[in-house]
């Protein structure tokens, strides 16, 4: 089946510093990928759509500037968390599909714990 | 917008039955998805329905009825690894997918 995966699985960064995330779909090729960040106890809440090729799509209240979002190629979108602040720590998950939903579901990468201290 | 509710825990008993529920209302509907999520864990993929009715998968089953704006996930034969986050989620327009918050299992021997 279609496998993610999402590159660190943890890290933990000093505060005002910069961490890029990666995810890769791979072994099918994603046009969009998604960016989801979820809090303890809290549900996945979608950041951003990432398009190869073209611009992030933000979700309303994202800052753009903020996570920066890359989708250079058909199987790889990054996340950038730029300035960290610890109340950035959170567990950031993507997510890509492999054709239309009614051949395959969103898959998810494994997640990756960012702690900002 | 979309507005997705399913209840925040239930307790349920090794071997048992559960039915878990959701009600949505969003703008556009492509589907609707069930995940499971284990504390620490990313989700992973379940079940999807896009037509009315009943889907079954193993111990697992998935309703929808798209004119109530309603679905429920069931759980067969419960094991106590199934004690984890079941996620409903809705995918919208423009491929978007917004998920509930979770009904939180906890399966008691």
């Amino acid at each position: 089946g279609a496998v993610v995966s999402q590159h660190p699985s943890w890290v933990i960064c000093k505060s005002g510093t910069s961490v890029k995330i990666e995810c890769r779909s791979l072994d099918f090729q994603a046009t969009t990928m998604f960016w989801y960040r979820q809090f303890p106890k809290q549900s996945l809440m979608l950041m951003a759509t990432s398009n190869e090729g073209s611009k992030a799509t933000y979700e309303q209240g994202v800052e753009k500037d903020k996570f920066l979002i890359n989708h250079a190629s058909l199987t790889l979108s990054t996340l950038t968390v730029t300035s960290a602040h610890p109340e950035d720590s959170s567990f950031y998950i993507c997510s890509a599909q492999q054709g239309g939903f009614a051949n395959s579901p969103l898959h998810f990468g494994n997640g990756t714990r960012l702690t900002v201290t | 917008g979309q507005n997705i509710d399913q209840p925040t825990e239930m307790t349920a008993t090794e071997g048992a039955i559960v039915q878990i529920n959701c009600t949505y209302q969003t703008s556009g509907f492509n589907g609707l998805f069930w995940y499971q999520q284990h504390a620490g864990e990313a989700p992973t993929f379940l079940s999807y329905n896009v037509l009315d009715g009943l889907e079954e998968k193993g111990r697992f089953s998935s309703f929808l009825s798209r004119s109530k704006g309603y679905s429920y996930l069931l759980l067969k034969e419960l094991q106590m690894k199934d004690s984890a986050s079941y996620l409903c989620a809705v995918a919208g327009g423009y491929q978007k997918v917004t998920f509930g918050t979770g009904t939180k299992l906890q399966v008691i021997p």
